[in-house]
């Protein structure tokens, strides 16, 4: 089936370090991968979109990248701070246009120390 | 900033009993999804609508879920009756095709505990 798996196991890094996350794709190819940041209690915020023709995107601090080869998107806080604390979500698009299906992996859990 | 408004944000309910969820999607999306998120996991997609149709709904248990959003604004889900399995957040996103692209941008969750 098509999925979307993102490591379950929480990510555990240092103040001012950067966080690393990992988003893979099986059986089935997105035309373009989303990353959301969730807060305990709270509906998912949109970070960064990526198409599947784009190598990289950066806002401020965040990167992500798309490797169609390795069916893989990572997604990197530099500089993390313990307000980065928060689970990351990768999604990615069945479809197209008005249709498109967004569909998520499990997230990761990001835990930035002081 | 335009939000997506859900109510309520807490329902604890028996099992049996009949719980409804609401939403307002943001002015002029056009696309609204109901996903259900259980504790640890990801979102789950339940129904899509494009406007009033339902785009998709194949994930959604028909025996005792339903969705609409009859004049393509506002989305009811409701489940009839409720099982103890039903304990989940339930989102509500909406969406504006850009570039090709949906972004969603969800509300805030309505939390449901099935005793």
């Amino acid at each position: 089936s098509q999925k979307i798996e993102q490591n379950s196991e929480a990510l555990n890094i240092q103040e001012g370090k950067t966080a690393t996350l990992t988003c893979n794709y099986t059986n089935y190819s997105p035309a373009y991968l989303q990353w959301y940041r969730q807060d305990p209690g709270r509906g998912p915020v949109f970070l960064l979109l990526i198409r599947e023709n784009e190598k990289e995107k950066r806002k401020e601090r965040l990167k992500v990248t798309f490797d169609t080869t390795l069916k893989q998107s990572l997604f990197h806080i530099t500089a993390s701070q313990p307000a980065d604390s928060a689970t990351y979500l990768c999604g990615g698009v069945r479809g197209s246009g008005n249709t498109g299906k967004l569909i998520f992996g499990q997230g990761t859990t990001l835990q930035v120390k002081p | 900033e335009a939000e997506v408004a859900q109510s309520p944000r807490y329902k604890i309910t028996e099992k049996s009993q009949a719980v409804a969820f609401w939403c307002d999607p943001i002015s002029g999306h056009a696309t609204l999804y109901w996903y259900r998120q259980i504790l640890g996991q990801g979102p789950e997609l339940l129904v899509q609508f494009q406007d009033e149709s339902v785009v998709d709904d194949s994930q959604l248990p028909k025996d005792r879920f339903s969705a609409e959003r009859l004049k393509g604004v506002d989305s009811t889900l409701k489940i009839q009756p409720a099982e103890l399995g039903d304990s989940a957040m339930y989102l509500c996103a909406s969406s504006l095709v850009s570039s090709g692209a949906n972004v969603l941008t969800f509300g805030a969750g309505s939390r449901l505990t099935v005793l």
